[in-house]
């Protein structure tokens, strides 16, 4: 499996909303309501911050949003603050029982 | 509240094995699908195989199909992932992930194990 494409990078000013999109095939994102987005802070373990496209854990902030359409998934976060500064990754159901990541986005609040 | 704690780092020479532990907390084990997850320095994350502990069964990336193989001992509520024939492009931190709370996803995740290959 390939892995799933999303931007190198986003940039963003306090306060603003900033897109991250994952594009992938319709072998995984495309067949399957089963998008996953986590975020990442240097030397630390991966957190989840949506699953099942749009839904949200316990604990994570509303300000962190997910919707898909096609082969593409996204994850918005408004109201941009200083701790969202990390790496972000998608991750996809991919059918057979495997899942494949995305290539990752750091997001720089500005 | 469930926790996952991997075994320490490893050191390895090309071609050798190395086999990385990750303990559950609490009596549940048997009902977690425990995946790994590997990350090389500065890389993407990247999916490498899961398995159910409660009935064994195991599923690997093709990517590492023939190199890995993830195992369990639900006696020691403990999860196993041995990669062999190692590279330099082995050198990685190894997570190990378990859905706990929600569906096909990972809301659980051990604090990593970094594995060396070096000669």
């Amino acid at each position: 499996q390939s892995a799933l494409t999303q931007p190198a990078s986003v940039s963003g000013s306090p306060g603003q909303s900033i897109t991250i999109s994952c594009t992938g095939t319709s072998n995984d994102v495309g067949s399957y309501n089963l998008v996953s987005w986590y975020q990442q802070h240097p030397g630390k373990a991966p957190k989840l911050m949506i699953y099942e496209v749009s839904k949200r854990p316990s604990g994570v902030s509303n300000r962190f949003s997910g919707s898909k359409s096609g082969n593409t998934a996204s994850l918005t976060i408004s109201g941009l603050q200083a701790e969202d500064e990390a790496d972000y990754y998608c991750c996809s159901y991919a059918g057979s029982n495997t899942f494949v990541f995305g290539t990752g986005t750091k997001v720089t609040v500005l | 509240q469930v926790q996952l704690v991997q075994s320490g780092a490893e050191v390895k020479k090309p071609g050798a094995s190395v086999k990385v532990s990750c303990k559950a907390s609490g009596n549940t084990f048997s009902s977690y699908a425990i995946h790994w997850v590997r990350q090389a320095p500065g890389q993407r994350l990247e999916w490498m195989g899961w398995i159910n502990a409660g009935n064994g069964n195991t599923k690997y990336s093709q990517k590492f199909q023939g190199r890995v193989t993830i195992t369990r001992d639900t006696s020691a509520s403990t999860a196993y992932l041995e990669l062999s024939s190692l590279r330099s492009d082995d050198t990685a931190v190894y997570y190990c992930a378990a859905m706990i709370a929600v569906v096909e996803a990972f809301d659980m995740w051990g604090q990593g194990t970094m594995a060396t290959v070096s000669s």
